[in-house]
């Protein structure tokens, strides 16, 4: 399958820092980017898409100013938490999506656990 | 009603029998079915896409696909203890023609649709 590449794969900081997670496609270019979030013994919620040069569309609930999502070329999307506070600690998962005439496959990062004290 | 739906389990199986998860689905128009794997702490994997009714096999999975009934289940034959994991059934949107749809309204067709997973144990 594709590769997807998330970096860092741990966070741990203070109240008030702000983190940047970066998610990239190895081997193949991803038009579209999804980033969710995921609490212990729950299911993988979607914050929001990323798309290649256009603003990101985020799911109902989550606060555009607080997840900024940049996708800024075909390989590369970044998240960054904004003034993280304790409440925002969780695990982080990114996905792209091969597209491909019949089969539309997403392939996830291996995630970022974030901690803020 | 959720959009899809899995039985959160455990569910518990011996060691070699075969493992039987399913999934329903609520959106009649869905065209893309996947299953993945997630190991706790983890990201998912993806074990088996389908697309079509009736059975696909991949080594030891088998999925299986009934757009009628609006479910799609996974078999694992010879369960293994390094099986044990959650299952998460996923589930793709009908894709429009983009020049009738908005881009919101496009990107939320072509959103996949997570179940809750099925956390499953194989005990030796």
């Amino acid at each position: 399958g594709a590769v997807v590449s998330q970096h860092p794969s741990r966070v741990i900081c203070k109240s008030g820092t702000s983190v940047k997670i970066e998610c990239r496609s190895l081997d193949f270019q991803a038009t579209t980017m999804f980033w969710y979030r995921q609490f212990p013994k729950k299911s993988l919620m979607l914050m929001a898409t990323s798309n290649e040069g256009s603003k990101a569309t985020y799911e109902q609930g989550v606060e555009k100013d607080k997840f900024l999502i940049n996708h800024a070329s075909l390989t590369l999307s970044t998240l960054t938490v904004t003034s993280a506070h304790p409440e925002d600690s969780s695990f982080y998962i990114c996905s792209a999506r091969v597209d491909r005439v019949d089969k539309n496959i997403q392939y996830f990062g291996a995630g970022t656990r974030l901690s803020v004290l | 009603q959720k959009e899809v739906e899995q039985n959160s389990g455990p569910l518990s199986v011996p060691e070699g029998a075969i493992a039987s998860l399913n999934c329903t689905y609520s959106d009649r128009g869905s065209q893309s079915f996947f299953w993945y794997r997630q190991y706790s702490g983890k990201s998912p994997e993806l074990i088996m896409s389908i697309y079509s009714n009736g059975d696909k096999e991949d080594g030891r999975f088998t999925a299986q696909l009934n757009k009628a009934s609006q479910y799609v289940s996974l078999l694992i034959r010879d369960s293994q203890p390094s099986d044990s994991a959650t299952y998460l059934c996923a589930v793709r949107g009908k894709r429009l023609q983009a020049q009738l749809w908005s881009r919101k309204n496009e990107a939320a067709g072509n959103k996949l649709t997570f179940g809750g997973g099925t956390r499953v144990l194989v005990k030796p």
